[in-house]
Order: C-alpha cells, then structure tokens, then sequence
C-alpha cells in the first residue's frame, strides 16, 4: 500500500497562473479531504468528498475547485493563483474516524 | 473562529520526564477526538484517539484525557524521548456528519536529551 500520494511536491506559480494538485489513494476510501497549512496554523479544510462524484466546501474553499470522478482520485484545482494561496496543501482519506494524510505540496505563489 | 485551540505554540521537556499538551474546544457537538503528530516535510500521522464515552485511552506511552464538562482534552506523553520532537496537533469531529475534522494551530514538542 502506497497509502496516500500527492504530486508535485514542490511547485511556483506566478500570479493569474492554474494548477492542479494531484492526490491518490489505494486504501479503497470514500471520505477524503484537502486542507492547508499556514505558518503557525493549524489545518484547514478547503473540500471534502464523501465518495465518487460527490463533494463538498470546508472553511475556506474560495479560489479552489474539485472533483471525485473515482474513489482513488480526488485533484485540487486552483484556476487563478493568488499570493495568499502561498501554503502547505494536505491531501488525507479517512476510514473509522482515522484520517491518513499525504506527504504534502508546497506551492509558492509570487 | 477557530473551534479547536492549542494555546501553547511550544513545549520543551527534557528526556525521560513527562510531556503534556493541551488542548481546548468550543463546539460541545464533537463527540471524537485524535492527535495527530508531524515531523517537518511530512504529513500529520495518527497517534491515539478518544470518543466522548470515554475520559481517558492509552496506547504504550501515550494517554489522552478528555475532560467534557471543561471541553478539555491533553495528551501526556511519559517517558519522553528525543524522537518525540515534532508538532502535536489536536482535532476533533463529530461522527457521522461527514467525517469534518477541526484542527487546532499545533504545538512544537522538544525533547531535550
């Protein structure tokens, strides 16, 4: 098991640019979630997904979009990159109340 | 409004002695709650787990308290050890609503040896 992956690790963008965060899962999970992190923050979640083709906002999901076409998938999309979009980007799956979490992406935005 | 709060950003502790942080919330609806433990360029991982039945759950060194009626929880870490250094985050959630989980901002953990 691989467990959760998130490509790329590292990315810059400038200002007005569009990217996606990958992340995969290979636990056969239906809850997954991308959340980022701040200096000095704690986690905070942008989408979550229950399960394929369904998806839903967390507490700052403005600037993102997302979509669960299968239950291994679940891409981030940012359309037009902003400095304050500069975070650790966290992609997880959960099972039981146990959430497993990705090694993370930096995205710098400048 | 952050419903999870950890008010110490850093604890140091020298090794072999106890460790404990803390952690607050405000929502009375959550009814499960986790420490998660993160090294730097890593993703968080579980560490140990408490429902709202229970006042207390231990795992080898490891033991979270949960207190209700002052929406307390900490987690006491004995005996510490130098590869205990790391961020400790608290979450909590309420089952069965989606599998939403609140963080606190996390505290930086150093064990001195």
């Amino acid at each position: 098991n691989a467990g959760v992956t998130q490509t790329p690790k590292f990315r810059i963008l400038k200002i007005g640019q569009s990217m996606t965060l990958q992340c995969t899962q290979d636990m056969n999970h239906n809850y997954m979630y991308w959340y980022r992190q701040d200096p000095g923050m704690g986690l905070k979640l942008i989408y979550y997904s229950v399960g394929a083709g369904i998806t839903d906002k967390g507490e700052v999901p403005n600037g993102y979009n997302v979509s669960r076409s299968t239950t291994e998938d679940f891409p981030l999309r940012l359309e037009l990159a902003a400095p304050s979009q500069t975070s650790v980007y966290f992609c997880a799956s959960s099972i039981d109340n146990e959430q497993f979490f990705g090694p993370g992406t930096r995205l710098t935005v400048l | 409004d952050q419903q999870v709060k950890q008010n110490s950003p850093s604890l140091s502790v020298q090794e072999g002695r106890i460790s404990i942080l803390n952690c607050d919330y405000t929502n009375s609806m959550f009814d499960y709650f986790l420490w998660y433990k993160k090294y730097p360029a890593e993703g968080p991982t579980f560490l140990i787990s408490i429902s709202s039945i229970k006042d207390k759950n231990e795992d080898g060194r490891f033991t979270v308290f949960l207190n209700k009626s002052a929406k307390h929880l900490s987690l006491h870490i004995v005996p510490s050890q130098p590869g205990d250094s790391a961020v400790y985050f608290c979450a909590a959630s309420r089952v069965n609503t989606g599998n939403q989980f609140y963080f606190g901002t996390g505290t930086s953990l150093t064990v001195i040896p």
